[in-house]
């Protein structure tokens, strides 16, 4: 069963660029979620989709983020434009839903590595 | 808003059992704790969780105080490839679905 997938694994851009990350769930999960770790924090969460809904967008440090879901499937996070303060590693996750305890674990992708100039 | 607490950096002879210890004094009684790791350049990766009970899988073991305040991850015959850092997560198993990484523990498995 191939895991959660994400590209790009690395991405540079100049500051006030866009750049667009996604993210590929293990298949058959309704729950995606994307993290970040900036540079010298910890990992922090940014929002969660149930199938192709935000469930929860708390954790979005700003407008300049849009995550969609269309269609259930894979996910994309858009920052435009980006900021040097946006440097850092956004991952993503998955889960089976949380009818059953076993099926909650979120299983994470390798991360994106972003860093702006 | 951290609900655990780690140490910050631990070494493992390899072969030998590793025992890391987390404090979650505040856990209230229908909150799990989780054990996720972070290898170096990859994605956190689950390892186990447990609510009162003693856990095992094949990964690790997990040993939670019976007042449940402090619980202990056993990685049996630590590896090289187990060097990471360990993070300890109380969460609810339901609808509480943000997992708050705090610091965690850098563990360093030594030849």
């Amino acid at each position: 069963e191939a895991g959660v997938t994400q590209f790009p694994s690395h991405s540079v851009i100049e500051k006030g660029q866009t750049v667009t990350l996604r993210c590929d769930p293990i298949s058959g999960h309704d729950n995606l979620y994307w993290y970040r770790r900036v540079m010298g924090k910890e990992i922090k969460f940014l929002l969660h989709f149930v199938k192709e809904s935000k469930q929860d967008e708390s954790g979005m440090p700003n407008n300049r983020f849009l995550a969609e879901r269309t269609g259930g499937t894979y996910s994309t996070l858009k920052v435009q434009p980006a900021e040097l303060e946006d440097s850092g590693v956004y991952f993503c996750a998955s889960s089976q839903d949380f009818a059953s305890l076993l099926k909650d674990t979120q299983y994470f992708g390798p991360g994106t590595r972003l860093t702006v100039l | 808003d951290a609900k655990t607490t780690q140490p910050p950096s631990m070494d493992c002879a390899e072969g030998r059992a590793a025992n890391l210890p987390c404090n979650h004094s505040t856990i209230s009684g229908n909150e799990y704790v989780y054990w996720y790791r972070q290898i170096h350049s990859q994605g956190p990766q689950y390892i186990i969780h447990g609510l009162k009970n003693n856990e095992t899988n094949e990964m690790a073991s997990l040993i939670i105080t019976e007042d449940r305040k402090s619980s202990t991850l056993i990685l049996p015959h630590a590896t090289l490839r187990d060097t990471a850092v360990y993070y300890c997560i109380v969460s609810l198993a339901f609808n509480d679905y943000k997992l708050s990484f705090g610091a965690g523990t850098t563990v360093t498995v030594r030849a």
